[in-house]
């Protein structure tokens, strides 16, 4: 079974609908973390959180929310679905390790936003 | 202003041959180095990583080197496998920060070719 998973996997949506991204994790691990990826630049930071009750902004947080109900679930939403959100989305984790972190990530929810 | 750039967006090996993925970084304050491997449909998984304290890091026929006066690194895979073929993702962080920190280039698509 995958440590981190994603839903949905694939999404299609209404420019102004409003949408959440949900991710599960096995690992007991605290940290958390929202991707962005699109052609051509890699991954971006959207937010993250480092305990339930730590939620932070990343690079491009605007025009996204974010929910952490419990430790091992992290909910990513679009407030108002607009067509340039379209991209891959991924969910990651992680823990430190001797001041290094590795992050694991989800297999990705790919979001066409019309 | 992207601080971390693979110039190459393809690259294409025979089987059997030495793949080398190049990776620059701008940010000084980097000190350690990823790389990530992904396959279609899946999320990014580790593979390698190496500190600025060292300039090479091996792990079986994957070898990170690390450039620092030139602020370069590069993966090289010897001998390349068709498993290898993936899109590869170098990733920064500056010294001592968490994985919120991370900063991700644009990813290589390696083919290897039978």
């Amino acid at each position: 079974d995958a440590d981190v998973t994603q839903t949905p996997r694939n999404r299609i949506t209404k420019t102004g609908k409003r949408i959440m991204l949900e991710c599960s994790q096995t690992k007991g691990h605290d940290r958390m973390y929202w991707y962005r990826q699109d052609p051509g630049l890699g991954l971006r930071l959207i937010y993250y959180s480092f305990d339930v009750k730590d939620i932070n902004k990343g690079e491009i947080s605007d025009g996204y929310s974010v929910s952490r109900q419990a430790q091992a679930k992290f909910s990513l939403s679009l407030e108002s679905a607009i067509p340039n959100q379209t991209a891959l989305y991924f969910c990651a984790t992680s823990v430190p390790t001797g001041g290094r972190e590795t992050q694991y990530f989800g297999p990705g929810t790919r979001l066409l936003v019309l | 202003d992207q601080q971390v750039k693979q110039n190459s967006p393809s690259l294409s090996v025979q089987e059997g041959r030495i793949s080398i993925l190049n990776c620059d970084y701008t940010n000084s304050m980097f000190d350690y180095f990823l790389w990530y491997k992904k396959y279609p449909a899946e999320g990014p998984t580790f593979l390698i990583s190496i500190s600025s304290i060292k300039d090479k890091n091996e792990d079986g026929r994957f070898t990170v080197f690390l450039n620092k006066s030139a602020k370069h690194l590069s993966l090289h895979i010897v001998p390349s496998q068709p498993g290898d073929s993936a899109v590869y993702f170098c990733a920064a962080s500056p010294i001592n920060q968490g994985a919120q920190k991370l900063v991700f280039g644009q990813g290589t698509r390696l083919t290897i070719n039978p």
